[in-house]
């Protein structure tokens, strides 16, 4: 089955610095990349997502970039601020013949922002 | 947003008892999923159901079963607990759609642990 990996567990920023998470996967088959965002004490929530016939997509201060050749694909915040403090997954997933649309997560990164 | 709901968000029960987690929601989903999140291993499926009649394990199933008692209604099991069964549980829905995004939706959570 798929495997995705998430680098780093933990990253710790100063407000205004940018931050880079990366993940990569195992199966050429998945197509579909999906960003969740967990708030302290909450469900985790879809925040971006890019599907394999693209290579980067942007959304104000987030961005996914995504390299099929090898594999891997990255979230991108800029102009970090505290409310972006989170635990952030990365996710792949195949298409319906290939597994029903259930996604695969990473496993985790927890993003703190120092004001 | 009370859309995924579970019950109870806390659980403190001792090795051996038998406990019952459950989900409803008002999306109108028919896809229902549980998942396990300890720290450093993300998030991991435990079962799933595309309907009330639809019932498929997930990758880490043993030690828990569950109940599909109507489209709005899963309930997660654990006939015995066990200490390493201690986590943080979060049920969730989906819809996939046109295209095949098939976001889940995570309710707030349950913590259960088993001393």
């Amino acid at each position: 089955g798929e495997n995705v990996e998430q680098h780093p567990s933990t990253l710790s920023v100063q407000e205004g610095d940018s931050a880079v998470i990366k993940c990569t996967y195992s199966d050429s088959a998945s197509n579909y990349f999906p960003w969740y965002k967990q708030e302290l004490g909450k469900g985790p929530q879809l925040i971006i997502d890019i599907r394999s016939n693209v290579g980067e997509k942007k959304d104000q201060r987030i961005a996914v970039t995504l390299n099929k050749t090898a594999k891997h694909f990255s979230l991108h915040i800029t102009e970090t601020q505290p409310e972006d403090s989170a635990v952030y997954f990365c996710a792949a997933r195949k298409g319906a013949s290939g597994g029903s649309y259930i996604p695969t997560f990473g496993r985790g990164t927890s993003l703190i922002v120092h004001p | 947003d009370a859309d995924v709901t579970q019950t109870p968000r806390n659980r403190i029960t001792k090795t051996g008892k038998r406990i019952m987690l459950e989900c409803s929601q008002t999306k109108g989903h028919d896809r229902m999923y549980w998942y396990r999140q300890d720290p450093g291993l993300g998030l991991r499926l435990i079962y799933y159901s595309f309907d009330v009649k639809d019932i498929n394990k997930g990758e880490i199933s043993d030690g828990y079963s569950v109940s599909r008692q109507a489209q709005a209604k899963f309930s997660l099991s654990l006939e015995s607990a066990i200490p390493n069964q201690t986590a943080l549980y979060f049920c969730a829905t989906s819809d996939p759609g046109t295209g095949g995004r098939n976001e889940q939706f995570f309710g707030p959570g349950t913590r259960l642990t088993v001393l």
